[in-house]
């Protein structure tokens, strides 16, 4: 039982270039979520999506595209990678219902150079 | 608007020392979650318990103990006889329980690093 996969896991990119960070699952949960984990800052909500094709914006949502086209997929996309969007990416998932619980991935680790 | 805090940026502490994590959360909900997490060096986030607004009673499992005071708005996390294996970054979170979408989103504080030397 994978629960929840992120890939890549380090990713190294440049100035302006198109990211996207991959987010699978396997729990058949509804709700997906996005944070990123900044020193000083804990973690920040950027997108979360309640079930398929239903997105909502988070604490930081700026410079950051997320879609949901599968339940079990939840891909965040950097469009214009700046160096301010260096950070570490976790992806979560929740089965909603009254305990709001939320269990996490691995982590994405980005640089932008 | 919701918000966590965490006072102690670090903590540093020998090996057998209790020691406790302070949380002081800000909600206008009536009914709410509260979460702690650990983070070890791994990186990775594990849950370790989940409190609800109308259930006050003190946990423990093991060496770990929760005190939820409504009064004070505080959930403060204690770890008894600390062990080296306790060293992580620990994060207090607050939810909503009802939501116009019927859910709610995590607010985080921002971590409390706890350093364990033997």
């Amino acid at each position: 039982d994978a629960g929840i996969t992120q890939s890549p896991r380090y990713k190294i990119t440049e100035t302006g270039r198109q990211v996207t960070l991959m987010c699978h699952q396997t729990w058949s949960h509804s709700y997906m979520f996005w944070y990123r984990q900044d020193l000083g800052h804990g973690l920040r909500l950027i997108y979360y999506s309640a079930a398929a094709d239903i997105t909502d914006k988070g604490e930081v949502p700026d410079g950051y595209v997320v879609s949901r086209s599968k339940t079990e997929n939840f891909p965040l996309t950097l469009e214009s990678a700046t160096r301010s969007q260096t950070s570490v990416y976790f992806c979560a998932t929740g089965g909603g219902g009254s305990y709001n619980e939320q269990f996490f991935g691995p982590g994405t680790r980005l640089t932008v150079l | 608007a919701q918000k966590v805090t965490q006072a102690q940026t670090e903590i540093s502490v020998v090996e057998k020392e209790d020691v406790t994590l302070d949380c002081v959360y800000e909600t206008r909900d009536t009914t709410y979650y509260l979460f702690w997490y650990k983070q070890p060096p791994s990186g990775e986030l594990v849950f370790l318990i989940r409190r609800n607004s109308f259930d006050e009673q003190n946990e423990i499992s093991g060496r770990y103990s929760w005190n939820f005071q409504k009064s004070t708005s505080s959930f403060n996390f204690t770890i008894t006889a600390s062990q080296v294996v306790d060293s992580a970054v620990y994060f207090c979170a607050l939810s909503s329980l009802v939501t116009h979408s019927g859910y709610s989103t995590l607010t985080f504080g921002k971590g409390t690093m706890l350093l364990v030397s033997p």
